[in-house]
């Protein structure tokens, strides 16, 4: 079946070291999302992807970036990971960015910052 | 920023009663969509509403549109167990984004 797959499902990482997340899909999707989720909130958008055109949120802080090497593959880094960067972190797909395109998400990543 | 409110926060009901949950904002969206998270999974689409005053029915799921594309309802009829989750609703901008709602929070009980 056809569907986004993030690695690790659960990520524990220490106060200021860097970490990575990633996301695969076999969807050939054109647009590729990374959102954070907190506790009990609704999804935040962090930044996507329209094929190899990065597009980052306003309010996104600096300390998040993302790579996208190819359709398939996208990946979040965490410079310098904080406390309040404890999150689920969901990637999601869809086929483009039209208001009618559903996203697909994965299972997410949770990240525990210690 | 477009914000879209969610009401209730939460709801604790017993099987079989009926309810509904609200999506509400100030701005005009392009479509709607409904999705339902499960606890360690992805939120998952149930539906898109594109024309003002749409109405779609995904069994015992009624999903109203608002005539002016503002809002949005979710009825459920006669909740079963397997309804618990957190339903979102998520407005497409035109932007190349969806902007989520709020969240509510749903647990039915046996």
């Amino acid at each position: 079946d056809a569907m986004v797959i993030q690695n690790p499902r659960y990520q524990v990482t220490q106060f200021g070291k860097p970490v990575t997340l990633s996301c695969s899909q076999t969807l050939n999707h054109n647009v590729m999302y990374w959102y954070q989720q907190k506790s009990s909130q609704a999804p935040k958008l962090l930044f996507h992807y329209y094929d190899k055109d990065f597009n980052n949120e306003a309010d996104t802080p600096d300390n998040f970036q993302s790579r996208r090497p190819n359709t398939s593959f996208c990946f979040l880094d965490i410079r310098s990971p904080g406390l309040g960067d404890a999150a689920m972190y969901l990637c999601a797909t869809s086929r483009d960015p039209g208001s009618n395109s559903p996203l697909h998400f994965g299972n997410g990543t949770r990240l525990t910052v210690t | 920023t477009q914000l879209l409110e969610q009401s209730p926060q939460f709801l604790s009901i017993q099987e079989g009663e009926n309810l509904t949950v609200y999506c509400n904002s100030s701005s005009v969206f392009s479509s709607l969509q409904w999705y339902r998270q499960e606890p360690g999974e992805g939120p998952v689409l149930l539906v898109t509403v594109v024309t003002g005053g749409e109405v779609k029915k995904l069994k015992r799921l009624t999903f109203q549109f608002g005539d002016a594309r503002k809002d949005s309802s979710l009825h459920i009829t006669a909740a079963q167990p397997g309804d618990t989750g957190l339903y979102l609703c998520a407005g497409h901008t035109g932007f190349q984004k969806l902007v989520f709602g709020t969240g509510t929070r749903l647990l039915v009980s046996p």
